[in-house]
C-alpha cells in the first residue's frame, strides 16, 4: 500500500472548519483512500473513504485531487468532541484487509 | 451495545507470565483483526481472521504470540512468557465482507497490557 504523509498536529477553533490535508503521491490506480480518528484512550473510528470522486457523509467530506496524489478531510463545523488523531489510509482493496496505519495528525480544538 | 468487546480492559503482569486477551466481534462480521499500539504511534497489525481460518499473521507476532478463533466467533490472543516490550493497547477489530474496496473496520476499546 502506498505510503501517506500528514502533519504530525494542527488546531482548529471550535464552530470552525477543520481541513486536514494527506500525501499520497504514489498511489495506484486501485487504492483507495481512508480516513480514520482516535479519540483519547478508545480504538480507532472509521470516518469516510474514496477512490476518485469526492465524497461526504454525516460525519465530514473527504476531497481528492484530480491526480489522486492528495486529499483533504473537511470536518465542517468541528467541536471540543473532534479532538482526536486523524489517520490517513491508503488501501488497495484487495485480498490483503489490513489497515497501516502511521503516526496520524493530532487535531486539537480549541473553545 | 452490540460493538466489539474486549475484555480484560486492563492487564498488568510480571515479566515471563502468560495472558490471554478476549475479543467478541459484532455478531454477523466474518473478519476480525488484531492490532498493537505502543504510545505515540498508529496501530499495527498483527493478524487476521476470516471466519475461523488465520489468514495472515504479521512478523510482529512472534513465536511467543497465538491468536485463535473458534468456529469463527471470538477470539483470543495469548502471549506467552511476556517481556517489558510487549507492554501496549491490544486492539482488536472486526468487519464484513462487503463490496470491493470497502474496509470499514470496528474496533473494540482495546485492552492495554503493562508487563512489570
Amino acid at each position: 500500500d502506498a505510503k501517506t504523509t500528514q502533519p504530525p498536529s494542527m488546531d482548529c477553533a471550535e464552530g470552525r472548519a477543520a481541513n486536514l490535508p494527506c500525501n499520497h503521491s504514489t498511489i495506484s490506480g486501485n487504492e483507495y483512500v481512508y480516513w480514520y480518528r482516535q479519540i483519547h484512550s478508545q480504538g480507532p473510528q472509521y470516518i469516510i473513504h474514496g477512490l476518485k470522486n469526492n465524497e461526504t457523509n454525516e460525519m465530514a467530506s473527504l476531497i481528492i485531487t484530480e491526480d489522486r496524489k492528495s486529499s483533504t478531510l473537511i470536518l465542517p463545523h468541528a467541536t471540543l468532541r473532534d479532538t482526536a488523531v486523524y489517520y490517513c489510509i491508503v488501501f488497495s482493496g484487495g485480498s490483503n484487509y489490513k489497515l497501516t496505519f502511521g503516526k496520524g495528525t493530532l487535531l486539537t480544538v480549541n473553545p | 451495545d452490540t460493538g466489539v468487546s474486549q475484555d480484560p480492559r486492563h492487564k498488568i503482569t510480571k515479566r515471563g507470565q502468560n495472558v490471554t486477551f478476549r475479543c467478541d466481534p459484532i455478531s454477523e462480521h466474518n473478519r476480525l483483526y488484531w492490532y498493537r499500539q505502543t504510545l505515540g504511534q498508529g496501530p499495527e497489525f498483527l493478524t487476521y481472521f476470516q471466519n475461523e481460518a488465520q489468514l495472515e499473521k504479521s512478523r510482529l507476532l512472534s513465536d511467543r504470540f497465538s491468536a485463535e478463533r473458534p468456529k469463527g466467533s471470538f477470539s483470543t490472543l495469548e502471549i506467552q512468557r511476556t517481556e517489558q516490550g510487549d507492554s501496549a493497547m491490544y486492539l482488536c477489530a472486526s468487519s464484513f465482507r462487503g463490496a470491493v474496496g470497502y474496509n470499514e473496520q470496528f474496533f473494540g476499546p482495546g485492552t492495554r497490557l503493562t508487563v512489570l
